[in-house]
């Protein structure tokens, strides 16, 4: 167990929905990283937040945006689901921005019909 | 841009076989290298990391040593048991960039009693 933890495990949505994805670091980290591991394009970085910041993006499409909390935790929020986004989300936590472990909490299978 | 290129698998194994999966990258800046692990049916776990050139990263009889020269983070094992088999990820961050990950494809082991 990493001590990151995801709600929910399994997410089942339509085309056109919208969802919400939630993420509690591991105590005492500060840095939320989210990833989005498909078929296609494997596993790739789409946002991090460190303290409540926003600090980095990757490919992430604009129909998705995050936050973090000032309990730190984190929430992913996805709009306008289409087939392809059906994935693996995961949700990483480390201690600072510059720190290079990074604990991967379950994940959240997302299947979108 | 950085990215990693890891082997294709599935790499099929008997038990007690020597494991090896190829990684090499590519990196603007200096990067930290990590094998991470994906067991079915779940997240990903650190499995070794190596912070700069020649570490060699170990843990749980799996060894990768950071090569600069090479640009490489092969993964190695003498003896694999059946509870090795998962999928695992090369990776690579950069402090600088925030220690986002760039994962490789994923390289499939199964082995076989």
């Amino acid at each position: 167990d990493s001590g990151v933890t995801q709600t929910p495990k399994h997410l089942i949505t339509a085309t056109g929905q919208r969802v919400t994805l939630r993420c509690s670091p591991r105590s005492g980290d500060l840095s939320v990283y989210w990833y989005q591991q498909s078929l296609d394009q494997g596993l790739q970085f789409l946002i991090q937040y460190y303290n409540g910041e926003e600090r980095a993006k990757g490919n992430i499409l604009e129909r998705f945006s995050a936050q973090q909390f000032p309990d730190l935790h984190s929430e992913l929020n996805l709009s306008s689901l289409e087939l392809g986004d059906s994935a693996l989300y995961f949700c990483a936590s480390s201690v600072e921005y510059g720190t290079d472990t990074q604990y991967f909490g379950p994940g959240t299978r997302l299947t979108v019909l | 841009g950085n990215s990693v290129t890891q082997m294709e698998g599935p790499v099929t194994l008997s038990e007690e076989a020597f494991l090896t999966i190829n990684c090499t990258y590519t990196a603007t800046g200096y990067p930290s290298l990590f094998w991470y692990v994906q067991y079915p049916g779940e997240g990903l776990q650190l499995l070794l990391k190596a912070t700069k050139a020649d570490d060699k990263g170990s843990n749980k009889g799996f060894e990768a040593t950071y090569r600069k020269e090479t640009t490489s983070f092969h993964l190695e094992k003498g003896s694999v048991q059946v509870s090795d088999s998962a999928v695992y990820f090369c990776a690579l961050s950069i402090k600088a960039a925030g220690n986002k990950l760039t994962f490789g494809g994923g390289t499939r082991v199964l082995v076989k009693p």
